[in-house]
């Protein structure tokens, strides 16, 4: 079965500090993996997926089949940063859903 | 305002009784989807269409029902036989225009039980 794990439900760090959010999963075949970020009052929105080896608002995430790990890291956190994180699975390929890890709170400090 | 719409916001239901969340979209998107989220839980997906008169049930199906007669909507039906339906609902949508790579998210429904 597959599966998603976030292993830190909070993480708190402080301004200017890197940032580093991890992200395990287990599936059986070629996986494509998502970050989504919920900014307080916003809905729900995709910050970046494996495939397209992009950064976004300065977060990157490298997919390591050896370690079955797509953490996310950013080098310098900024407060608007603040938001709740999950980590998503493709569940099938094409349009078949997502799995999604708990997700993880990130707070920025002054 | 395009996009994804949910209604209503917050829902209140009695016990034994069952309600249906509304979600519309004008993305001309073909896939759409219901998660339920609660605290600590992450999201986990109920049911899913990926195409009009066509749905799936997700990893968390039971007492959920759902229809797919337009390709603009997809209500979800919460029944009596769910027996903790007090969460907060999601709807999604995606489309070839992004390959199916990127889902769209509705603002969501809290649904109490009374």
């Amino acid at each position: 079965a597959q599966r998603v794990t976030q292993p830190e439900k909070l993480l708190s760090v402080f301004k200017g500090a890197p940032v580093e959010l991890k992200c395990n999963y287990s599936y059986s075949g070629s996986p494509e993996l998502f970050w989504y970020v919920q900014y307080s009052r916003q809905r729900l929105q995709l910050l970046l997926r494996h495939i397209s080896r992009e950064s976004i608002k300065g977060f990157t995430a490298d997919l390591n089949k050896g370690e079955t790990s797509f953490h996310l890291k950013k080098p310098f956190a900024q407060e608007e940063d603040s938001a709740m994180y999950y980590c998503a699975l493709n569940r099938g390929g094409g349009a078949d859903g997502l799995t999604f890890g708990k997700g993880t709170h990130l707070i920025i400090q002054p | 305002d395009g996009g994804i719409t949910q209604s209503p916001k917050y829902l209140f239901r009695k016990e034994g009784q069952n309600v249906t969340l509304s979600c519309e979209q004008n993305l001309n998107h073909d896939a759409m989807y219901w998660y339920r989220q609660d605290p600590g839980q992450g999201l986990r997906l109920i049911y899913y269409s990926q195409i009009v008169n066509d749905f799936q049930k997700g990893d968390i199906a039971e007492g959920y029902s759902v229809s797919r007669e337009k390709k603009e909507s997809f209500p979800l039906t919460v029944t009596s036989a769910q027996k903790n339906p007090t969460a907060f609902y999601l709807c999604a949508s995606t489309g070839p225009q992004s390959s199916y790579n990127e889902q769209f998210f509705g603002p969501g429904t809290r649904l109490t039980v009374l």
